[in-house]
């Protein structure tokens, strides 16, 4: 298995310009999850998914768009990119948030926005 | 709102024990999650209290107190490889900010 897999693993995108970052998980979860983390902080929410066809917000969904067309993939789309979306951006994924379960992290993709 | 709490940094010698405190503030807790972070590389997941009590997994161990809102992680016989950041999360994954912990020889 390989888990959880990010692509691309870094980008340098100019402002205004838009791109989409791919998750993609071969254990069959069916929660799947987009955070980015700026230096020194902590992992912010940005959207999640329950399930294929669906999708809700977190805690910081402003300038960002999601979707999950497959159970397997979930997409993250700038759609006009900005200095303060310069960040590291995870995808993890879980079977269920059931009691103990454990969510699975992809190694990340590394965005500066000019 | 919600919130979680973490001391920034911590520092501590090899074989020695340290604990890291989380205290939060979140509306429909289930449970607390420990996940560590080396620099530049992804969260793993370390442990979960959905009860109060200890959990403990081989030199680490979870704690959780309900009541109070808060929880630790115990680290013991600290190696050199432990050097990392540890967050605390809740479930609606509300993540704090991280515990820089530096482990010194």
């Amino acid at each position: 298995n390989a888990g959880v897999t990010q692509t691309p693993k870094f980008r340098v995108l100019k402002t205004g310009q838009s791109m989409t970052l791919l998750c993609a998980q071969d254990m069959n979860h069916e929660y799947m999850y987009w955070y980015r983390q700026d230096p020194g902080m902590g992992l912010r929410l940005i959207h999640y998914s329950v399930g294929e066809g669906t999708t809700a917000k977190g805690e910081v969904p402003d300038g960002y768009n999601v979707s999950r067309l497959k159970k397997q993939n979930f997409l993250l789309g700038l759609e006009s990119a900005a200095p303060s979306q310069t960040s590291v951006y995870f995808c993890a994924s879980r079977y269920a948030p059931t009691l103990g379960d454990t969510q699975y992290f992809g190694p990340g993709t590394r965005l500066t926005v000019l | 709102g919600q919130s979680l709490e973490q001391p920034s940094e911590v520092t501590a010698v090899e074989g020695a024990i340290v604990q890291i405190n989380c205290t939060y503030q979140t509306s429909g807790f289930y449970g607390l999650s420990w996940y560590q972070q080396h620099d530049g590389g992804a969260p793993t997941f370390l442990s979960y209290n959905a009860l109060d009590g200890l959990e403990e997994t081989g030199r680490f161990s979870s704690f959780l107190s309900r009541s109070d809102s808060y929880g630790y992680l115990l680290l013991q016989e600290l190696q050199m490889k432990d050097s990392a950041s540890y967050f605390c999360a809740v479930t609606k994954l509300i993540f704090g900010t991280g515990t820089l912990l530096a482990v010194q020889p």
